[in-house]
């Protein structure tokens, strides 16, 4: 059973491109999550996500960034107009039945 | 929100030594999980112990949710133990909370 699958692993985007982060969950999982791990701020949640919905996006912040979780396909983080501030690890996490929550190795964000 | 305390802040051991991870938080919870950050940033799943004890190898937990506090028991360490170790909390609504962590350093 392939675990949580996220790429890029890395990615370098100039200020003002977007970034495009993408998440495969484990299979038979519906729910997924996004957290992002900034330097000397710990790992914070961003978004809750099931097929279709936006559950909770309570830590995303209100401008540029935008997640989906399409009925087929893998869910997108998406961030436009990337600032200098968005370098950072972006996980994310998948659960059955909002248990146990399996992690992807993350993507790292870099901004120049 | 949940507030989650992890000590100590940092560790330093000799291979071989045992180690308490303590985790302190400030609601009643649903979730519990225990996660090991290597140095190449992964964030591996230890355990999930919303209450009760576990073990896995050289590594246990426990849990007491009326306290509110969890433990992780690391026995004869090695160097492939070093990295950050996190405790992380979900309530009503699953989100976790993340402690800042625990940095663990095992010198041969």
């Amino acid at each position: 059973n392939a675990g949580v699958m996220q790429n890029p692993r890395h990615l370098v985007r100039r200020r003002g491109q977007e970034a495009r982060l993408r998440c495969s969950p484990m299979k038979g999982h519906s729910h997924v999550y996004w957290y992002r791990q900034l330097p000397e701020e710990g790992l914070k949640f961003m978004v809750y996500l099931q097929k279709e919905n936006i559950i909770d996006e309570s830590g995303m912040p209100k401008e540029r960034f935008s997640a989906e979780f399409p009925k087929e396909g893998p869910s997108i983080l998406r961030i436009q107009q990337v600032v200098r501030g968005d370098s950072a690890a972006y996980f994310c996490a998948s659960s059955q039945d909002n248990n146990e929550q399996f992690f992807g190795p993350g993507t790292r964000l870099t901004v120049l | 929100g949940i507030q989650v305390e992890q000590s100590p802040p940092d560790l330093i051991l000799q291979e071989g030594a045992n180690s308490t991870l303590r985790c302190n938080f400030s609601d009643s919870v649903n979730n519990l999980q225990w996660f090991h950050q290597n140095p190449w940033g992964q964030l591996i799943n230890l355990f999930y112990i919303p209450s009760g004890t576990k073990q896995n190898g050289r590594l246990s937990a426990t849990t007491v949710a009326t306290e509110r506090y969890s433990l992780l028991y690391i026995s004869s360490s090695q160097t492939t133990d070093s990295g950050v170790y996190f405790c992380a909390l979900g309530g009503s609504n699953y989100k976790l909370t993340f402690g800042k962590g625990t940095l663990l350093t095992v010198n041969p």
